[in-house]
């Protein structure tokens, strides 16, 4: 069975530049969440998607968003970007989005910002 | 909402213990207790979780204390490959709109030849 696939891998983007990074979850999972990680503050938690809707949402400004298809797939968005914005984006899948349930996470998107 | 502490790094030989502990005081009723653990340039990788009750699994163990406000992730021997940041993650497990998801900052776990 494949693994969660993030594209693309890496990306270079300029500040005020938008960007559109997208995630395939394991197959059946409906589950899509997606994360922030930067050596300053860790994992930080952004939204998790569950069958097209967004079920929750981190403390981030509004210039994140996401949407999920009816394959389960799933896009970020970050729009005017700035240079703190440059992190490894990581998105996980899981089947029902449960707190009993393993994440299964892709490699990430790294994104760098100047 | 709930938090996890967890020491920034620990230190084990090859082949001994290791005790990774995470404290979660504000722990609620449906929290699930997570572990997963990251390699430089991966993502993280689902290591064991549990409930209330201790859990083993063929990576770990996990001890979860009675009172839920500690746990502590045991790899019974160590290797070079185990040496990885190490995460107490907290799961909501009602789901829905209560989706609740929050992280340590991680133990950086160095294993000497």
């Amino acid at each position: 069975k494949a693994g969660v696939t993030q594209t693309p891998r890496y990306l270079i983007k300029t500040r005020g530049q938008q960007v559109t990074l997208s995630c395939s979850p394991i197959s059946g999972h409906r589950s899509v969440s997606w994360y922030q990680q930067t050596p300053g503050q860790g994992l930080q938690f952004l939204f998790e998607y569950f069958s097209e809707t967004q079920r929750n949402k981190g403390n981030f400004p509004g210039r994140f968003s996401g949407r999920q298809f009816s394959n389960s797939r799933s896009e970020m968005n970050v729009s005017t970007l700035e240079l703190g914005d440059s992190a490894l984006y990581l998105c996980a899948s899981s089947l029902r989005g449960q707190g009993g349930e393993k994440l299964f996470f892709g490699s990430g998107t790294q994104l760098s910002v100047l | 909402d709930a938090k996890t502490t967890q020491p920034n790094s620990m230190e084990s030989n090859e082949e001994e213990p290791v005790h990774l502990p995470c404290n979660h005081s504000t722990i609620s009723g449906t929290d699930y207790i997570h572990w997963y653990r990251q390699l430089p340039s991966q993502g993280p990788e689902y290591v064991i979780h549990g409930l209330t009750s201790n859990v083993n699994n063929r990576m770990a163990s996990l001890a979860i204390a009675e009172d839920r406000k500690s746990s502590t992730l045991i790899l019974h021997r160590a290797t070079l490959r185990d040496a990885a940041v190490y995460y107490c993650i907290l799961r909501d497990f009602s789901g829905g709109s209560n989706y609740k998801l929050t992280f340590g900052k991680g133990t950086l776990l160095t294993v000497n030849p």
